[in-house]
């Protein structure tokens, strides 16, 4: 069974710090691997989305990668600001069907302090 | 674009209760799907639909009825609410797009329900 793991739980950094949120699965057979961001109270945005075949995605400051044979997914943060403070979850999709299927993480908690 | 919509924002029932959770999407999207939300459990996915008139369950169906007749709407029942359902729903909606992989998630945003 794939299980997805989201270590740390929480993270408080000062603005301007460059940060990394870690993602990690269980199972490597896998057809796209998705970051979300949630804001308290409100629904998830899709931030990034890394195909099975591809290494990363970039938009912004955000950096994406995945490394399907360690089952790991890193979300990097550039030049963090208070806006950036949110919930980040990421979700893999393990179905052929393409049925939207995800299995998610329990999230990061990010801070960022002005 | 309205995008994915949901109704209520947030219920609060009785234990045996029944209700129904609106979701619809403007998108012509496939691909809907129910998950709840619940603290350290991450989001689970309780039904799923792959076109009008098709459904399927998820990690998490009992308690939950879904249906299809539309592309743009997919409901969800709770037939006999009960605490164990406190949570927080989102409907979520995909293209199709097999062979690409590229089915970027949109997500409503959420309905709060107590069941006390």
């Amino acid at each position: 069974k794939q299980e997805v793991t989201q270590i740390p739980a929480a993270l408080s950094v000062p603005e301007g710090e460059n940060l990394v949120l870690n993602c990690s699965f269980t199972d490597s057979a896998i057809y796209n691997l998705q970051w979300f961001r949630q804001d308290p109270g409100k629904g998830l945005t899709s931030l990034l989305l890394i195909q099975s075949s591809q290494r990363e995605q970039t938009s912004g400051r955000l950096n994406a990668s995945l490394d399907k044979s360690s089952g790991r997914s890193t979300l990097y943060i550039a030049a963090s600001q208070p806006g950036d403070s949110a919930t980040y979850l990421c979700a893999v999709r393990t179905d052929s069907s393409n049925t939207g299927k995800l299995i998610f993480g329990q999230g990061t908690t990010l801070q960022v302090k002005p | 674009n309205a995008g994915v919509t949901q109704t209520p924002k947030f219920q609060v029932l009785k234990t045996g209760q029944s209700m129904t959770l609106q979701c619809a999407q403007d998108m012509n999207h496939e691909y809907m799907s129910w998950y709840r939300q619940d603290p350290g459990m991450g989001l689970r996915l309780i039904h799923y639909s792959v076109g009008a008139g098709i459904t399927d369950q998820g990690e998490v169906p009992n308690g939950y009825n879904v249906s299809r007749s539309t592309t743009e709407d997919f409901p969800l029942r709770l037939l006999s609410a009960a605490p164990s359902q406190t949570s927080v729903y989102f409907c979520a909606s995909s293209y199709s797009s097999l062979g690409t992989g590229a089915n970027t998630q949109y997500f409503g945003p959420g309905t709060r329900l107590t069941v006390l």
